[in-house]
C-alpha cells in the first residue's frame, strides 16, 4: 500500500481565484491520477501523472484549467485554475504502487463561492 | 461506453441482518474490479480486487465475489461500524491507457 496526504485539506475561494492542492506520497511510484468527486456523483479521472512527462487528461478536462505539475516520483501538484461555483467539489489523488488497485489521498475539499 | 451501476444508492440494514451490494458493469476489456469502502470526509479505502468470473474475496463480515456481468459485496452480520458508501470500480484499457471507471456507490446505513 502507500500513504498519501494532501494539502490543504479543505479550503473556500472566490470565483475567479486559483487554488493549487498538493500530493505526498511516502514511496516514489510511476503514475499519479487525480480525480474529482462532486456531490452524489462517481469519481471522475481528471488526469493521469507520469514524472517527467506533460500529464495526460480525460475528456472534458483541460491542461488550462487543471495544470498539473509533477517534478518528483513522490510528488504532485493540481491547480483548479480561474474558478467557479461549479468547480466545488472533492479533488482526490491516487497512486498504484504495483500497477493494480489504487491508493487514494484524505481528498481535499473545495467551496468556491 | 463502459458503464459501472451500483445498487441500491442506499440501503438501510439492522445489526446483525445480512444482504447484498451489486455492482454491475458494462466495459469493452475488464482488467479488474476493485471495491473501496469510503468514510465522510476521507478518501476510499481498497478492500478487494477481482479478476476473472467466479473469484471470491474475504474480509472479516465482507465477501466479494465477480461474475461476467457483476460483482456482489456480501455484508454478513454487518456491525455500526461498516456503515459507509461502498464504491465499486472497473479497471479498462482506453486509448492505449488503463483507467479506473467508477459506480456512484451504495451508502450502507447499520442501525444498532
Amino acid at each position: 500500500s502507500a500513504v498519501i496526504s494532501q494539502k490543504p485539506s479543505r479550503d473556500i475561494c472566490q470565483r475567479g481565484t486559483s487554488l493549487t492542492i498538493q500530493c505526498q506520497v511516502d514511496s516514489q511510484v510511476t503514475m499519479m491520477f487525480w480525480y474529482r468527486q462532486q456531490p452524489g456523483q462517481s469519481l471522475t479521472l481528471i488526469a493521469t501523472a507520469n514524472q517527467g512527462s506533460e500529464a495526460t487528461y480525460e475528456s472534458g478536462f483541460v491542461i488550462d484549467k487543471f495544470p498539473i505539475s509533477r517534478p518528483n516520483l513522490t510528488f504532485s501538484t493540481l491547480t483548479v485554475s480561474n474558478m467557479s461555483p461549479e468547480d466545488s467539489s472533492i479533488y482526490l489523488c491516487s497512486v498504484a504502487p504495483k500497477g493494480g488497485e489504487q491508493y487514494f489521498g484524505p481528498g481535499t475539499r473545495l467551496t468556491v463561492t | 461506453e463502459d458503464q459501472v451501476t451500483q445498487s441500491p444508492e442506499a440501503l438501510r440494514l439492522q445489526e446483525g441482518e445480512s444482504s447484498s451490494l451489486n455492482c454491475s458493469y458494462t466495459v469493452s476489456g475488464l482488467r479488474g474490479l476493485f471495491w473501496y469502502r469510503q468514510d465522510p470526509g476521507k478518501g476510499p479505502e481498497f478492500l478487494f480486487t477481482l479478476y476473472s468470473a467466479g473469484e471470491e474475496k474475504e474480509k472479516e463480515r465482507l465477501k466479494a465475489t465477480l461474475t461476467k456481468k457483476e460483482s456482489f459485496l456480501h455484508i454478513t452480520a454487518p456491525k455500526p461500524e461498516d456503515s459507509a458508501t461502498y464504491l465499486c470500480a472497473v479497471r479498462v484499457t482506453q486509448g492505449g491507457s488503463e483507467k479506473l471507471v467508477f459506480g456512484k456507490g451504495t451508502k450502507l446505513t447499520v442501525n444498532p
